[in-house]
């Protein structure tokens, strides 16, 4: 199985700060890495897909980028509705697999 | 709008079996593989198993291998997720999950339905 490890755990920010999570999978598996947001309560939502492509819907100033092992999922200017669990997940191979998920919590 | 809306949860005693449901609206049902992705109550999310759009192929998370079975019946838009010898670690939301095969992303996730697994 791909081990996924997301940095870090939890986060506090302001609205307007410029967040940025880190992703790490123990293998290469090229783009296959998604972003996925879930509030509390909630499905989760998908944000981006094949590392970098913005998936329909979803505001621009989410952004995601890398290749390999190392991803990176950037908020360029952190809105109130955007505070949540952020999740990556590998679609390289089965068993899909999903990090253990970032806070982005209100500073 | 894409819906897809789980029935089917509810409190079983370990060893016990549960079948949940999936009910699809709102896009070609037939067209797309689909799965069940759950969560432990505040835990993080596990991929459980796929199902190819005919139903011809299954694949599935080891940990459920032989215990559980997903299926579907296109004619009724419906996906199914069996779920026998259930055990505590089997306690979780199961969302029942379009898996879009060209992005290669779980695209549309349903509410989910809640199984508890206790004596």
């Amino acid at each position: 199985d791909i081990q996924m490890t997301q940095s870090p755990s939890s986060l506090s920010a302001s609205v307007g700060d410029r967040v940025t999570i880190t992703c790490r999978a123990r293998q290469r598996i090229s783009s296959d890495l998604n972003w996925y947001q879930q509030k509390p309560g909630k499905a989760p939502k998908l944000l981006i897909y094949a590392a970098s492509s913005l998936q329909s819907g979803v505001p621009s100033r989410f952004s995601g980028s890398g290749s390999g092992t190392d991803f990176t999922l950037t908020i360029s200017s952190l809105q109130p509705e955007d505070f949540a669990t952020y999740y990556c997940q590998q679609s390289y191979s089965t068993p899909w697999t999903f990090g253990q998920g970032t806070k982005v919590e209100i500073k | 709008e894409v819906q897809l809306v789980e029935s089917g949860g509810g409190l079983v005693q370990p060893g016990g079996s549960l079948r949940l449901a999936c009910e699809a609206s709102g896009f070609t049902f037939s067209s797309y593989w689909m799965s069940w992705v759950r969560q432990a109550p505040g835990k993080g999310l596990e991929w459980v198993a796929n199902i190819k759009q005919d139903g011809s192929e299954q694949y599935y998370v080891d940990s459920v291998r032989g215990r559980f079975t997903i299926s579907r019946d296109n004619a009724k838009n419906s996906l199914y997720l069996q779920m026998n010898s259930l055990r505590a670690e089997d306690a979780a939301v199961y969302y029942c999950v379009v898996w879009d095969h060209p992005k290669r992303a779980f695209d549309y996730w349903g509410q989910g339905t809640l199984v508890t697994v206790s004596s």
